[in-house]
């Protein structure tokens, strides 16, 4: 079974561009969750998909930030524009209903630097 | 709200002595804890829960309410425990993580 599958696994881009991240989760997850970890400081939630309707999207920082769940699949976080707090390791995690939160499985990361 | 600490960023303990990370939370509910371990170069993935009561690569955690703690114990560190553990808790459905400590075993 393919685990979480992000990439880039490393993006630079300058400030005000624009980065788009790409998770891929288990095959039949329905839970879909983005978190940022910052140098430092505790890894941050940023919102969950339920399929493709949001469940919460209480942690998106502001409205620089989209994301979006085609068809329930793949999820995208798209950055536009980019500024120098945008930068950390973006972390997508994936769940069965009913798992709760110790079925989540990580991807291996999205590593942001905006210069 | 709902807060997870872990005051040591960083912790250093020689092979065979016993480790101890520590971990406090604060939640309105009855939490959910867990310990998430990540070794270098691989991913976040779970060491234990609480409420499974388990040990894992000889690791266990004790919740304790009164306290509000749920520290991650070993009685012997060994080399392959070097590692960032992070503590969690579970509000609604999603985690809520601490800072992180990051473990060096020196051999």
């Amino acid at each position: 079974e393919a685990g979480v599958t992000q990439f880039p696994s490393h993006s630079v881009i300058e400030k005000g561009q624009t980065v788009t991240l790409r998770c891929d989760p288990i095959s039949g997850h329905d839970n879909l969750y983005w978190y940022r970890r910052v140098m430092g400081k505790e890894i941050k939630f940023l919102l969950h998909f339920v399929k493709e309707s949001k469940q919460d999207e209480s942690g998106m920082p502001n409205n620089r930030f989209l994301a979006e769940r085609t068809g329930g699949t793949y999820s995208t976080l798209k950055v536009q524009p980019a500024e120098l707090e945008d930068s950390g390791v973006y972390l997508c995690a994936s769940s069965q209903a009913g798992t709760g939160s110790y079925g989540y499985t990580f991807g291996s990361g999205t590593r942001l630097t905006v210069v | 709200a709902q807060r997870v600490t872990q005051p040591e960023k960083l912790l250093s303990v020689f092979k065979g002595a016993p480790v101890e990370l520590k971990c406090n939370y604060s939640y309105s509910g009855s939490p959910e804890l867990f310990w998430y371990v990540q070794y270098s170069r691989q991913r976040l993935q779970l060491l234990l829960r609480h409420i499974s009561r388990e040990s894992i690569k000889g690791f266990t955690a004790d919740l304790n309410k009164g306290e509000t703690s749920f520290h991650l114990k070993k009685p012997f560190a060994q080399e392959e425990d070097s590692a960032m553990y992070y503590c969690a808790l579970t509000g609604a459905n999603n985690l809520f993580f601490g800072t992180g400590t990051r473990l060096t075993v020196i051999p």
